[in-house]
């Protein structure tokens, strides 16, 4: 079964504490790997679409990566403004498989 | 640049009434656009989508429903709400074969 796994579920980082986020899929023939970032009470944020192992994507204090199994969005030198739960989903067939997510906050 | 409109941003409705939210993308032609519903702590359950004007396919046998009476207008429906209809519905867009979608702000739905 198609399935994508977030972790972790919440994360407390203070502020300039880098770490990683972590996205595990399952899924036949790989088509594409969205993260997204989401502020209470609002619509999700497009940010990086991956599409092969091997490929970086990086956006000022975030960068995504991506393996065959997983992707990582890592989190440089954070600011309190960096908190919000990030999404993950990945392509199957004609619609998104999406994570759980993982609750950031950024402690100042 | 693309814009979508989500309206009402809160609602609250007794169980048993009617249901209508709407959603409007500016900016872009033939859309393929979807409504999602968030509950929390979960990943986005998606409930409908659409590829053209009076085209819905449907995800989850429920008590709700769609329509696209227009290339960038998407409805959401219900007859009856129940309890269990409470949640944060989204709709998104996506250009035609494209994977990335794009959300709108999302509406609050209690029902009571």
């Amino acid at each position: 079964e198609d399935q994508v796994t977030q972790s972790p579920e919440a994360l407390r980082l203070q502020e300039g504490e880098s770490s990683s986020l972590n996205c595990s899929y399952t899924v036949s023939g790989l088509r594409g790997l969205f993260w997204y970032r989401q502020d209470p009470g609002k619509g999700p944020e497009f940010l990086f679409t991956l599409y092969s192992a091997g490929e970086e994507k990086e956006k000022e204090r975030l960068k995504a990566t991506l393996t065959k199994k997983e992707s990582f969005l890592h989190i440089t030198a954070p600011k309190p403004e960096d908190s919000a739960t990030y999404l993950c989903a990945v392509v199957r067939a004609y619609q998104l498989i999406w994570g759980a997510g993982t609750k950031l906050i950024i402690k100042p | 640049s693309q814009t979508i409109h989500q309206w009402p941003a809160t609602l609250v409705q007794p169980v048993g009434s009617p249901l209508s939210l709407e959603c409007t993308v500016e900016g872009t032609s033939n859309p393929n656009l979807y409504w999602y519903r968030q509950a929390a702590g979960r990943g986005l359950q998606l409930l409908f989508y659409s590829v053209g004007i009076g085209q819905i396919s449907s995800e989850v046998p429920q008590n709700l429903s769609a329509s696209r009476p227009q290339d960038r207008q998407f409805i959401l429906s219900s007859k009856k709400l129940l309890l269990s209809d409470s949640g944060f519905y989204l709709c998104a867009w996506s250009v035609r074969g494209a994977n990335e979608q794009f959300f709108g702000p999302g509406t609050r739905l209690t029902v009571l």
